[in-house]
């Protein structure tokens, strides 16, 4: 057990439709991170938030937004889901904000495998 | 356009031999790398990191070489063993450490 928890663990739903996965990170961690892995590729980064705050976006759809809550847990939403969408989404956290190596590695939760049918 | 690049796809090594896991990247303001290991139904797993002052760092059987000229570095394992048999993940970040990117991921196989 890594620390970070993800939930639900799979999820299948209808193409249009909007979901929400959750994330808590590891006790202590103030950084949380949201990749999306599709078939074939490697860990796409989505998006940063740090202590409640947005700190990085990377390739992101507009379709997608997250936040981070006072408790530092995490939600990820994906609304109008397409086919393309299904992956496994997968939710990290580090000490801090800043170089992920040494005390601030970042340490991954086992993903949320999302199926859009 | 991908700034990590893993070219082999997968990898088969015998049980006791080394296993060399190589890992290209693009953007030279790169300043950390990292390999991570991923068991099937698990997240990845951070296993060696390596900064750009350095050429080489050893964790028992896990060494990563850094050649920053040729902006490309590897994992050696050795000896191999079939609990190794996961899929490696070489990731990259700058000093402002915003992003972690990710390369595709090699699948090793370990044969006893």
């Amino acid at each position: 057990d890594s620390g970070v928890t993800q939930t639900p663990k799979h999820l299948i739903t209808a193409t249009g439709q909007r979901v929400t996965l959750r994330c808590s990170p590891r006790s202590g961690d103030l950084s949380v991170y949201w990749y999306q892995q599709s078939l074939d590729q490697g860990l796409q980064f989505l998006i940063q938030y740090y202590n409640g705050e947005e700190r990085a976006k990377g390739n992101i759809l507009e379709r997608f937004s997250a936040q981070q809550f006072p408790d530092l847990h995490s939600e990820l939403n994906l609304s109008s889901l397409e086919l393309g969408d299904s992956a496994l989404y997968f939710c990290a956290s580090s000490l801090r904000t800043g170089v992920p190596s040494g005390a601030n590695v970042l340490t991954f939760g086992a993903g949320s495998r999302l199926t859009v049918l | 356009d991908q700034q990590v690049k893993q070219n082999s796809p997968s990898l088969s090594v015998q049980e006791g031999r080394i296993s060399i896991l190589n890992c290209d990247y693009t953007n030279s303001m790169f300043d950390y790398f990292l390999w991570y290991k991923k068991y099937p139904a698990e997240g990845p797993t951070f296993l060696i990191s390596i900064s750009s002052i350095k050429d080489k760092n050893e964790d028992g059987r896990f060494t990563v070489f850094l050649n920053k000229s040729a902006k490309h570095l590897s994992l050696h394992i050795v000896p191999s063993q079939p609990g190794d048999s996961a899929v490696y993940f070489c990731a990259a970040a700058n000093q402002a450490g915003t992003a972690l990117i990710f390369g595709k991921g090699t699948t090793l196989s370990v044969s006893s």
